[in-house]
């Protein structure tokens, strides 16, 4: 399974736009950058995922490498409510006999200053 | 309320007992996913089923045990307990097994071993 690294812990103020980087330097071209955020006391929640291209959805942005070795979770007014554990994970699209599982690394832990 | 139902919430048990935990799946989807989380180690893969075959297997003790029922429930047994297996249990589901299908997890059941 490709790795991928991520600073243990980042701090942000409330309102102010978060940049979560994410490498992934063994990515293979069939790895999807899948992200997900575990709130205190809940199970992870799925934020945004991508292969490519950068993308946007209501919760965050994806910002991915050109070479795809690094992405970056942009969240962009963080609220008091994003303070979690950022987890970013690769996914093969194809997977072997219809077999895949997210493999969690230790995440970042995102603190919001009110 | 993510759609993934986890029974108990809470467990707590002797040490050398057996224990059941319960998963229903989100409505439609076909695969189950198995996760421990412990204070020091992270989200560690337990086991997947799909359509109630097991599908992939990660680091599962052979003292836990896995089924998929026919209604797609899923039984994570974990037997002969030892204080380590202290831990909270996720369980997660996805419509298929391959692609970019992300997960939903359930808020989880912790179980405490004394």
């Amino acid at each position: 399974d490709a790795k991928t690294t991520q600073p243990n812990s980042m701090e942000s103020n409330e309102e102010e736009p978060v940049h979560l980087p994410c490498n992934h330097s063994t990515i293979s071209g069939t790895d999807y950058i899948h992200w997900y955020r575990q709130l205190p006391s809940q199970g992870p929640e799925y934020v945004i995922h991508g292969l490519t291209s950068n993308v946007n959805n209501r919760m965050a942005s994806l910002a991915i490498a050109e070479d795809r070795k690094s992405s970056t979770l942009i969240l962009h007014r963080a609220t008091l409510r994003d303070a979690a554990v950022y987890y970013c994970i690769l996914r093969d699209v194809k997977g072997t006999s219809g077999t895949y599982k997210y493999i969690f690394g230790t995440g970042t832990r995102l603190k919001v200053l009110a | 309320d993510s759609g993934v139902t986890q029974t108990p919430k809470h467990l707590i048990t002797a040490t050398g007992q057996r224990v059941t935990l319960r998963c229903s799946p989100r409505s439609g989807d076909l695969s189950v996913y198995w996760y421990q989380q412990s204070l020091d180690q992270g989200l560690q893969f337990l086991i997947q089923y799909y359509n109630g075959e097991e599908r992939a297997k990660g680091n599962i003790l052979e003292r836990f045990s896995a089924q998929q029922f026919p209604d797609l429930h899923s039984e994570l047994n974990l037997s002969s307990l030892e204080l380590g297996d202290s831990a909270l249990y996720f369980c997660a589901s996805s419509v298929a097994t391959q692609g970019y299908y992300g997960y939903t997890f359930g808020s989880g059941t912790r179980l405490t071993v004394v």
